[in-house]
């Protein structure tokens, strides 16, 4: 089915440890986003991109880092995990119009917990 | 403030009653609203965009108060399945280009 696929689901990391999340989307969406959520805080935005090769700060980046060098793909890194990171990861895309119809199609989420 | 606020719940109601969720937000300048659905451990999922008119799909209402910046969402005879999180969700563009930003969502208890 088309949509937007993370992986892993489920990590448990141990504070200082590095990990990738993946993100694929097979919809040609031009727009990539991640997200953190935490109980009573609702999704935070980490990074983003606008299209292939391009990325960009949200509210909430410091300790992350993302790549996108394909359009389909969105990388979310953590270079050093620290207890705060322990949450729920969300990766998103929409396409470029038809945000009014389609609005964001979100994957399923990664749990990480950090030790 | 929060940019969108909203009551967190939970709202626990009987199967077949009425319920109304609100959210207000801050920045006057938002574009687009939407309800989203978030069932426990899932996903957010597009529950209905929020017209400036007003706008109905089935069960659910949606309406939008520019001048007192909140949107409300109403939900008629309650099912056991409509049980979720509810989330507001305000198209800010002035913050992070055309994104989201999102409430913390009210949860729904439908009781049988």
């Amino acid at each position: 089915n088309a949509g937007v696929t993370q992986t892993p689901k489920f990590r448990v990391l141990k504070t200082g440890q590095s990990m990738t999340l993946l993100c694929a989307q097979d919809m040609n969406h031009e727009y990539m986003y991640w997200y953190r959520q935490d109980p009573g805080m609702g999704l935070r935005l980490i990074h983003y991109s606008v299209g292939e090769g391009t990325t960009a700060k949200g509210e909430v980046p410091d300790g992350y880092n993302v790549s996108r060098l394909k359009k389909q793909n969105f990388l979310l890194g953590l270079e050093s995990a620290a207890p705060s990171q322990t949450s729920v990861y969300f990766c998103a895309s929409r396409s470029s119009d038809g945000l009014r119809r389609y609005g964001y199609t979100f994957g399923s989420g990664t749990r990480l917990t950090v030790v | 403030r929060k940019e969108v606020e909203q009551d967190p719940g939970p709202f626990n109601v009987p199967e077949g009653a009425t319920v109304a969720f609100n959210c207000t937000y801050s920045n006057s300048a938002s574009q687009s609203f939407f309800w989203y659905r978030q069932d426990c451990r899932k996903e957010p999922k597009l529950l209905m965009s929020v017209y400036s008119s007003g706008n109905e799909d089935g069960r659910f209402t949606a309406q939008l108060n520019r001048a007192s910046q909140y949107i409300s969402l109403l939900i008629r005879d309650s099912k056991l399945s409509d049980s979720a999180t509810y989330l507001c969700v305000v198209n800010d563009r002035d913050n992070y280009g055309q994104n989201f930003v999102f409430g913390p969502g009210t949860r729904l208890s439908v009781l049988p």
